[in-house]
């Protein structure tokens, strides 16, 4: 079954410095989203992306955050300047229609 | 906010079915009922979805009420497995964008 990948699974960075979250979605998929979970807590929705725009974002997603849609196959979510509250478990989803697929996740552990 | 409601969590014993109610009082005509899990931290998965109508696929059954108010998802054979949290989320039909979500059911297969 095609799934969405996400690389890398683990990432520690500095407060402060710069992170690219990377996503593969699936292939014929036309609707890409971010969310992220911080330790213990819901999963919340950041940012959907479809026609190589956003179209829809959370509060969360403020000037910090952007996404990116660079080749035509990945996805990629920009932190600039982290946060220690940045912590969180960050996943990728595609979808066709309604049914999402979610990716494993990356960790991104700001220290 | 999420617009269901779901108990924090419930047992069930291995090879018996698991029935999990939720709650979605205020769905409108167009909001289909989603049900996804999560398994430890792993990234969410789909397992079913319906608008009216009771649906089945390999994973669950889905039995929405008459009046859409609330639906019940049934694991007809849950295994150790199939311990997870999880989430009943309402969406509009025609809308690719974000999930909702709330706190889940932790859900516990006991042998």
């Amino acid at each position: 079954e095609p799934e969405v990948t996400q690389t890398p699974s683990h990432q520690v960075t500095q407060m402060g410095q710069e992170v690219i979250l990377r996503c593969v979605p699936i292939s014929n998929h036309l609707y890409f989203y971010w969310y992220r979970q911080i330790l213990g807590q819901k999963v919340e929705f950041l940012v959907s992306f479809y026609n190589n725009e956003i179209s829809e974002k959370s509060e969360i997603f403020d000037d910090q955050f952007s996404v990116e849609r660079p080749d035509g196959s990945n996805f990629t979510l920009k932190i600039r300047s982290t946060k220690l509250e940045d912590s969180a478990m960050y996943f990728c989803a595609s979808s066709l229609t309604g049914k999402a697929f979610f990716g494993q996740g990356t960790r991104l552990t700001v220290v | 906010d999420a617009k269901t409601t779901q108990p924090p969590s419930m047992d069930c014993a291995e090879g018996r079915a698991a029935n999990l109610p939720c709650n979605h009082s205020t769905i409108s005509g167009n909001e289909y009922v989603y049900w996804y899990r999560q398994i430890h931290s792993q990234g969410p998965q789909y397992i079913i979805h319906g608008l009216k109508n009771n649906e089945t696929n390999e994973m669950a059954s889905l039995i929405i009420t008459e009046d859409r108010k609330s639906s019940t998802l049934i694991l007809p054979h849950a295994t150790l497995r199939d311990t997870a949290v999880y989430y009943c989320i309402v969406r509009v039909g025609d809308s690719n964008y974000q999930l909702i979500w709330g706190a889940g059911t932790k859900l516990i297969i006991k042998p």
